[in-house]
Protein backbone atom coordinates (compact mmCIF):
# COMPACT_ATOMS: atom_id res chain seq x y z
CA UNK A 1 0.00 0.00 0.00
CA UNK A 2 1.72 3.32 -0.69
CA UNK A 3 2.20 5.53 1.99
CA UNK A 4 1.06 9.10 2.97
CA UNK A 5 3.64 11.31 5.29
CA UNK A 6 1.35 13.98 7.25
CA UNK A 7 2.88 16.31 9.99
CA UNK A 8 2.03 15.20 13.23
CA UNK A 9 0.30 18.01 14.56
CA UNK A 10 -0.64 21.71 13.36
CA UNK A 11 -2.40 24.73 14.93
CA UNK A 12 -4.55 27.13 13.71
CA UNK A 13 -6.80 30.18 14.83
CA UNK A 14 -10.69 29.82 14.61
CA UNK A 15 -12.26 31.24 11.55
CA UNK A 16 -9.02 31.57 9.76
CA UNK A 17 -7.83 29.13 6.61
CA UNK A 18 -6.17 25.85 7.24
CA UNK A 19 -4.13 23.98 5.16
CA UNK A 20 -3.36 20.05 5.79
CA UNK A 21 -1.07 19.42 4.22
CA UNK A 22 0.13 15.11 2.70
CA UNK A 23 2.65 14.24 0.59
CA UNK A 24 2.33 10.61 -1.19
CA UNK A 25 5.14 10.38 -3.69
CA UNK A 26 4.60 6.52 -4.21
CA UNK A 27 1.07 6.82 -5.65
CA UNK A 28 -0.25 5.04 -8.54
CA UNK A 29 -2.18 5.71 -11.18
CA UNK A 30 -5.61 4.41 -10.14
CA UNK A 31 -5.08 5.44 -6.03
CA UNK A 32 -7.95 7.83 -4.62
CA UNK A 33 -6.68 10.41 -2.29
CA UNK A 34 -9.14 10.01 0.94
CA UNK A 35 -9.75 12.76 3.88
CA UNK A 36 -11.25 11.64 6.80
CA UNK A 37 -11.18 13.24 10.44
CA UNK A 38 -11.69 11.81 14.03
CA UNK A 39 -12.81 13.44 17.39
CA UNK A 40 -11.83 11.96 20.13
CA UNK A 41 -13.25 9.15 21.19
CA UNK A 42 -15.54 8.69 18.50
CA UNK A 43 -14.97 6.72 14.60
CA UNK A 44 -13.70 8.65 11.68
CA UNK A 45 -16.07 10.59 9.66
CA UNK A 46 -15.62 11.08 5.68
CA UNK A 47 -14.33 14.51 4.65
CA UNK A 48 -13.28 14.68 0.87
CA UNK A 49 -11.69 12.52 -1.46
CA UNK A 50 -10.46 12.85 -5.19
CA UNK A 51 -8.47 11.00 -7.84
CA UNK A 52 -6.59 13.98 -9.84
CA UNK A 53 -9.05 17.07 -10.13
CA UNK A 54 -9.35 19.51 -7.03
CA UNK A 55 -12.36 19.11 -5.72
CA UNK A 56 -15.10 20.87 -3.26
CA UNK A 57 -17.77 19.59 -1.20
CA UNK A 58 -19.66 21.34 1.93
CA UNK A 59 -17.19 20.61 4.61
CA UNK A 60 -13.55 21.42 3.05
CA UNK A 61 -11.54 21.55 -0.34
CA UNK A 62 -9.01 19.30 -1.59
CA UNK A 63 -6.49 20.82 -3.89
CA UNK A 64 -4.07 17.63 -5.73
CA UNK A 65 -0.75 18.55 -7.43
CA UNK A 66 -0.37 17.87 -11.06
CA UNK A 67 2.00 14.89 -10.28
CA UNK A 68 -0.41 14.14 -7.62
CA UNK A 69 2.29 13.26 -5.41
CA UNK A 70 0.96 15.76 -2.87
CA UNK A 71 -2.45 17.11 -2.03
CA UNK A 72 -3.69 19.60 0.29
CA UNK A 73 -6.66 19.36 2.81
CA UNK A 74 -8.56 23.11 3.09
CA UNK A 75 -10.20 23.97 5.19
CA UNK A 76 -11.94 27.84 4.96
CA UNK A 77 -12.91 28.44 8.29
CA UNK A 78 -11.46 26.53 11.06
CA UNK A 79 -14.30 25.89 13.92
CA UNK A 80 -13.28 24.96 17.32
CA UNK A 81 -15.75 21.97 16.19
CA UNK A 82 -12.94 21.19 13.77
CA UNK A 83 -10.22 20.01 15.92
CA UNK A 84 -9.47 16.64 15.33
CA UNK A 85 -6.87 14.37 13.92
CA UNK A 86 -7.00 14.41 10.08
CA UNK A 87 -5.78 11.12 8.13
CA UNK A 88 -4.88 11.01 4.49
CA UNK A 89 -5.13 8.03 2.99
CA UNK A 90 -4.40 6.58 -0.28
CA UNK A 91 -7.03 3.84 -1.27
CA UNK A 92 -7.89 1.67 -4.82
CA UNK A 93 -11.14 2.86 -6.23
CA UNK A 94 -13.98 0.05 -5.99
CA UNK A 95 -16.40 -0.70 -3.00
CA UNK A 96 -14.42 -3.42 -1.57
CA UNK A 97 -11.06 -1.58 -1.14
CA UNK A 98 -9.37 -1.15 2.31
CA UNK A 99 -8.37 2.39 3.58
CA UNK A 100 -5.12 2.21 5.59
CA UNK A 101 -4.88 4.92 7.65
CA UNK A 102 -1.47 6.35 8.86
CA UNK A 103 -0.59 8.94 11.85
CA UNK A 104 -2.51 11.94 10.45
CA UNK A 105 -2.32 15.28 11.42
CA UNK A 106 -3.68 16.41 14.66
CA UNK A 107 -5.18 20.04 14.19
CA UNK A 108 -5.72 22.15 17.01
CA UNK A 109 -7.76 25.61 17.11
CA UNK A 110 -7.14 27.39 19.49
CA UNK A 111 -10.34 30.44 19.81
CA UNK B 1 -26.45 10.06 4.96
CA UNK B 2 -25.39 6.33 5.83
CA UNK B 3 -25.33 5.53 9.30
CA UNK B 4 -23.08 2.54 11.20
CA UNK B 5 -24.53 2.00 14.47
CA UNK B 6 -22.08 -0.35 16.75
CA UNK B 7 -23.50 -2.47 19.68
CA UNK B 8 -21.97 -2.38 22.68
CA UNK B 9 -20.34 1.02 22.96
CA UNK B 10 -18.90 0.28 25.54
CA UNK B 11 -17.95 -3.32 27.49
CA UNK B 12 -15.61 -4.59 30.41
CA UNK B 13 -15.32 -7.95 31.08
CA UNK B 14 -13.13 -10.64 32.79
CA UNK B 15 -9.70 -12.05 31.35
CA UNK B 16 -10.86 -15.28 29.85
CA UNK B 17 -14.30 -14.29 28.57
CA UNK B 18 -15.57 -13.99 24.98
CA UNK B 19 -17.54 -10.52 23.78
CA UNK B 20 -19.26 -9.91 20.73
CA UNK B 21 -19.34 -6.68 18.73
CA UNK B 22 -22.30 -5.39 16.17
CA UNK B 23 -21.91 -3.61 13.79
CA UNK B 24 -24.86 -2.48 11.55
CA UNK B 25 -25.96 -0.50 8.66
CA UNK B 26 -29.04 1.27 9.55
CA UNK B 27 -30.52 2.54 6.21
CA UNK B 28 -28.13 0.45 3.09
CA UNK B 29 -26.40 -2.43 2.58
CA UNK B 30 -23.46 -3.45 2.75
CA UNK B 31 -21.21 -6.43 0.69
CA UNK B 32 -18.01 -5.11 2.57
CA UNK B 33 -17.89 -4.34 6.27
CA UNK B 34 -13.94 -3.54 7.76
CA UNK B 35 -12.78 -3.80 11.21
CA UNK B 36 -10.46 -1.55 13.06
CA UNK B 37 -8.33 -1.37 16.21
CA UNK B 38 -7.16 1.81 17.82
CA UNK B 39 -5.03 1.98 21.17
CA UNK B 40 -4.76 5.06 22.86
CA UNK B 41 -3.06 7.88 20.89
CA UNK B 42 -2.59 5.15 18.19
CA UNK B 43 -3.97 5.37 14.48
CA UNK B 44 -6.51 2.92 13.25
CA UNK B 45 -5.01 -0.46 12.30
CA UNK B 46 -7.06 -2.34 9.68
CA UNK B 47 -7.91 -6.07 11.40
CA UNK B 48 -10.24 -7.80 8.68
CA UNK B 49 -12.91 -7.24 5.80
CA UNK B 50 -15.47 -8.68 6.68
CA UNK B 51 -17.67 -10.06 3.62
CA UNK B 52 -21.53 -11.15 3.38
CA UNK B 53 -21.67 -14.71 2.96
CA UNK B 54 -18.11 -15.72 2.74
CA UNK B 55 -15.01 -16.06 5.17
CA UNK B 56 -13.27 -12.91 6.24
CA UNK B 57 -10.00 -11.59 5.22
CA UNK B 58 -7.91 -11.16 7.95
CA UNK B 59 -4.65 -8.46 7.50
CA UNK B 60 -1.12 -10.13 8.94
CA UNK B 61 -0.65 -10.46 12.65
CA UNK B 62 -4.23 -10.81 12.70
CA UNK B 63 -5.14 -14.26 14.44
CA UNK B 64 -8.65 -14.91 12.86
CA UNK B 65 -9.39 -17.87 15.78
CA UNK B 66 -8.98 -15.14 18.36
CA UNK B 67 -10.95 -12.65 16.33
CA UNK B 68 -13.59 -14.51 14.66
CA UNK B 69 -15.70 -12.01 12.25
CA UNK B 70 -19.38 -13.13 11.17
CA UNK B 71 -21.04 -11.26 7.80
CA UNK B 72 -24.42 -12.95 8.18
CA UNK B 73 -26.58 -10.60 6.33
CA UNK B 74 -25.98 -7.40 4.16
CA UNK B 75 -26.67 -5.03 7.27
CA UNK B 76 -24.76 -7.02 9.86
CA UNK B 77 -21.11 -7.99 10.77
CA UNK B 78 -20.38 -9.45 14.45
CA UNK B 79 -16.24 -9.47 15.65
CA UNK B 80 -15.95 -11.78 18.46
CA UNK B 81 -12.98 -11.40 20.81
CA UNK B 82 -12.38 -14.80 22.19
CA UNK B 83 -10.71 -15.62 25.54
CA UNK B 84 -10.20 -11.89 26.06
CA UNK B 85 -7.42 -10.67 27.81
CA UNK B 86 -6.25 -7.07 29.43
CA UNK B 87 -3.72 -6.89 25.96
CA UNK B 88 -7.06 -6.95 24.15
CA UNK B 89 -8.51 -4.15 25.81
CA UNK B 90 -8.98 -1.56 22.81
CA UNK B 91 -11.18 1.07 21.30
CA UNK B 92 -12.54 -1.79 18.03
CA UNK B 93 -14.42 0.47 14.89
CA UNK B 94 -16.45 -1.14 12.16
CA UNK B 95 -16.92 0.66 8.69
CA UNK B 96 -18.71 -0.03 5.41
CA UNK B 97 -19.19 1.05 1.94
CA UNK B 98 -23.06 1.16 0.18
CA UNK B 99 -23.36 -2.00 -1.73
CA UNK B 100 -22.97 -1.49 -5.27
CA UNK B 101 -21.94 2.08 -5.30
CA UNK B 102 -18.32 3.66 -5.53
CA UNK B 103 -18.73 7.40 -3.39
CA UNK B 104 -15.17 7.13 -1.82
CA UNK B 105 -16.94 7.10 1.04
CA UNK B 106 -16.52 4.81 4.16
CA UNK B 107 -19.21 5.15 6.60
CA UNK B 108 -17.98 4.75 10.02
CA UNK B 109 -19.75 3.43 13.51
CA UNK B 110 -19.27 5.28 16.83
CA UNK B 111 -16.83 2.34 18.04
CA UNK B 112 -16.49 -0.07 21.21
CA UNK B 113 -14.35 0.41 23.70
CA UNK B 114 -13.38 -2.91 25.04
CA UNK B 115 -12.11 -3.15 28.76
CA UNK B 116 -10.52 -6.74 29.97
CA UNK B 117 -10.20 -6.85 33.63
Amino acid sequence: DAKTTQPNSMESNEEEPVHLPCNHSTISGTDYIHWYRQLPSQGPEYVIHGLTSNVNNRMASLAIAEDRKSSTLILHRATLRDAAVYYCILGLGGATNKLIFGTGTLLAVQP
Amino acid sequence: GAVVSQHPSWVICKSGTSVKIECRSLDFQATTMFWYRQFPKQSLMLMATSNEGSKATYEQGVEKDKFLINHASLTLSTLTVTSAHPEDSSFYICSARVAGVYTGELFFGEGSRLTVL
